[in-house]
């Protein structure tokens, strides 16, 4: 089955820019989506089909998506955007095509 | 405004049952298909299962596949989660979550979750 990798931690002074990458076999191929989750809430998509923003999402939430790595990157990181960020894949040529990351805990100093 | 209302979790034994409701508003639930994704405690977003708009087409994870069952009601707009031969490692937060216009879907909107916890 498809295996989504990310760095279990990023750190980021605010301000400064935070990149997470999401590591997949050809993954330039698929589309990737982005969700960030604080403690105790429910997931929220940041970032759909590589790139897209969802409407109330900030521009400084963006992502990209190329070869074997994809990339969701924020901007201007404020102490609101710590919280964990997990990409995901919807993997077609399999009979369980829904893939996860193993997620990034974004801290912010 | 979307609205996605999780209920029926619970604690129950290993080897028990549990059925998992998803209560939809705010759009036209029978022109989306439908997930059930969940977290183990401390743990990452694992996908469950997922079902077409129509009902016709169903994935499940190999972790719960023959023990679990995903349904729908388009006419109570209702999603279903059907939990048998529960073990301790199905113990989780259960999310309900709307899948993106698409043929590579991510999920849009997501309810609040329901926990189930088995144990004994």
């Amino acid at each position: 089955s498809y295996v989504l990798t990310q760095p279990p931690s990023v750190s980021v002074a605010p301000g400064k820019t935070a990149r997470i990458t999401c590591g997949g076999n050809n993954i330039g191929s698929k589309s990737v989506h982005w969700y960030q989750q604080k403690p105790g809430q429910a997931p929220v998509l940041v970032i759909y089909y590589d790139s897209d923003r969802p409407s109330g999402i900030p521009e400084r939430f963006s992502g990209s998506n190329s070869g074997n790595t994809a990339t969701l990157t924020i901007s201007r990181v404020e102490a609101g955007d710590e919280a964990d960020y997990y990409c995901q894949v919807w993997d077609s040529s399999s009979d369980h095509p829904g893939v996860f990351g193993t997620g990034t805990k974004v801290t912010v100093l | 405004e979307v609205q996605l209302v999780e209920s029926g979790g619970g604690l129950v034994q290993p080897g028990g049952s549990l059925r998992l409701s998803c209560a939809a508003s705010g759009f036209t639930f029978s022109s989306y298909s439908m997930n059930w994704v969940r977290q183990a405690p401390g743990k990452g977003l694992e996908w469950v299962s997922y079902i077409s708009s129509s009902s016709s087409t169903i994935y499940y994870a190999d972790s719960v596949k023959g023990r679990f069952t995903i349904s729908r009601d388009n006419a109570k707009n209702s999603l279903y989660l059907q939990m048998n031969s529960l073990r301790a490692e199905d113990t989780a937060v259960y999310y309900c979550a709307r899948t993106l216009p698409g043929i590579a879907g991510g999920f849009d909107y997501w309810g609040q979750g329901t926990l189930v916890t088995v144990s004994s």
